[in-house]
């Protein structure tokens, strides 16, 4: 069945370094791929999403690139801040079997210092 | 402003009883969704429904029940509560049938079990 793998956390920044969390999934056909994030007490949040290879979705200065020939979904951003400080989640749905779950990878707490 | 409304925030029980979680939204959203997150885990799906009176078992059903008697609601219940760490239980839901179409998630209700 289909699933996502997450590098393991946390990852530990001091500010203004270039973040990369890595997501890798298994899934026939072309599925959608999405990032959420979950700030401390808060419920998860859609970052980006990219629903066909090659696409690149962008939100908050984080990036991600749909890239079928790796089936990656890595997560960028060039300079991160103290409040990026929170749990990211890869995820997918559809692919082959048009399946309208998601799946989520373990998640990977990153913590962001002045 | 359209949303999810989980209540309460955080809940405590003893062990054997059964919980009733609340889910609620505005957003006009077919299908709605539980999902299971345990500590230093990602969210494993508990239940989901994509039309009123109709609901499908995700990948860990057994010791839960669920109800979809209104489009807007969709309550969860603990049957028999186990003790275990505390887990956070999020319910989100999403337009339709598009696996394209991202979820749109609660704040969580953390439940503990003594």
């Amino acid at each position: 069945g289909n699933s996502v793998t997450q590098m393991e956390g946390p990852v530990t920044l001091s500010e203004e370094a270039f973040l990369t969390i890595n997501c890798t999934y298994t899934a026939t056909g072309y599925p959608s791929l999405f990032w959420y994030v979950q700030y401390p007490g808060e419920g998860l949040q859609l970052l980006l999403k990219a629903t066909k290879a090659d696409d690149k979705g962008s939100n908050k200065g984080f990036e991600a690139t749909y890239r079928k020939e790796t089936t990656s979904f890595h997560l960028e951003k060039g300079s991160v801040q103290v409040s990026d400080s929170a749990v990211y989640f890869c995820a997918l749905s559809g692919g082959s079997y048009n399946t309208d779950k998601l799946i989520f990878g373990t998640g990977t707490r990153l913590q962001v210092f002045p | 402003d359209g949303g999810i409304t989980q209540s309460p925030k955080y809940l405590f029980r003893k062990e054997g009883q059964n919980v009733t979680l609340s889910c609620e939204q505005n957003l006009n959203h077919d299908a709605m969704y539980w999902y299971r997150q345990d500590p230093g885990q990602g969210l494993r799906l508990i239940y989901y429904s994509q039309i009123v009176n109709d609901f499908q078992k995700g990948d860990i059903a057994e010791g839960y029940s669920v109800s979809r008697e209104k489009k807007e609601s969709f309550p969860l219940t603990v049957t028999s509560a186990q003790k275990n760490p505390p887990a956070f239980y999020h319910c989100a839901s999403r337009t339709g049938n598009s696996y394209n179409s991202p979820l749109h998630f609660g704040n969580g209700t953390r439940l503990t079990v003594t």
